[in-house]
């Protein structure tokens, strides 16, 4: 147990669905992050948040939309994905995103059909 | 090319043995993650360092800044120790992201 819950653990979707990917860290961290994991692949960063503002987005197509309503969760809106969107996504948190131990979640397994 | 290169990519030992998982990388970097992920996607960090060598139990993590090389090594290996480990470099340029390597794929045989 790392102290980031990420929900739900797996998720089936079809294109035309809007589904949400749920992440909570009760660390006290003030950054939170959004990895997609893809089979061989390196973890690829989608999105950082540092105290509630994004600031950084490594170009992610616009069906992605995070949201960070407080510094404990933070939420990735999922509309008309496409089959290669199918991976591993894993939440963050570190205490500020310069330079300190990151802390992951179990992450949601995403199939789009 | 990666920026991160981890080796191998696949291992499998038999339980007892000394393991050593490398990790190469061409960016400056300000730290460097070892990270451990298994079955189901969980990740844990394991090390996070900068400099020299760190040792958790039956971990040890190595750097040597001037080579861009840093080793992980299992001793007396487990099957529990079976996992993915991840090498990650905390990149030290003006976003100071994460860049990851692959994973080395472990196996340890009882």
């Amino acid at each position: 147990e790392t102290g980031v819950t990420q929900t739900p653990r797996h998720l089936v979707m079809g294109m035309t669905n809007k589904k949400s990917l749920k992440c909570e860290q009760h660390l006290g961290h003030n950054a939170m992050y959004w990895y997609k994991q893809s089979a061989k692949k390196p973890l690829e960063l989608m999105f950082v948040y540092s105290l509630e503002e994004r600031v950084e987005n490594n170009s992610v197509p616009s069906r992605f939309s995070p949201e960070c309503p407080n510094s404990s969760h933070l939420f990735l809106h999922l509309h008309t994905l496409q089959p290669e969107d199918s991976a591993l996504y894993l939440c963050a948190s570190s205490q500020d995103w310069l330079n300190t131990e990151a802390f992951f979640g179990q992450g949601t397994r995403l199939t789009v059909v | 090319k990666n920026e991160v290169e981890q080796s191998p990519q696949n291992l499998t030992a038999q339980e007892g043995e000394f393991i050593t998982i490398n990790c190469s990388y061409s960016v400056g970097i300000s730290a460097l993650h070892w990270l451990q992920q298994h079955p189901g996607g969980g990740i844990v960090s394991l090390f996070m360092l900068s400099s020299g060598k760190k040792k958790h139990g039956r971990l040890i993590a190595t750097i040597n800044i001037q080579e861009k090389h840093s080793s992980l090594h299992i001793t007396a290996s487990h099957p529990r120790d079976s996992a993915v480990y991840i090498c990650a470099v905390r990149w030290g340029g003006a976003t100071n992201k994460l860049i990851f390597g692959t994973g080395t794929l472990l196996a340890v045989q009882p």
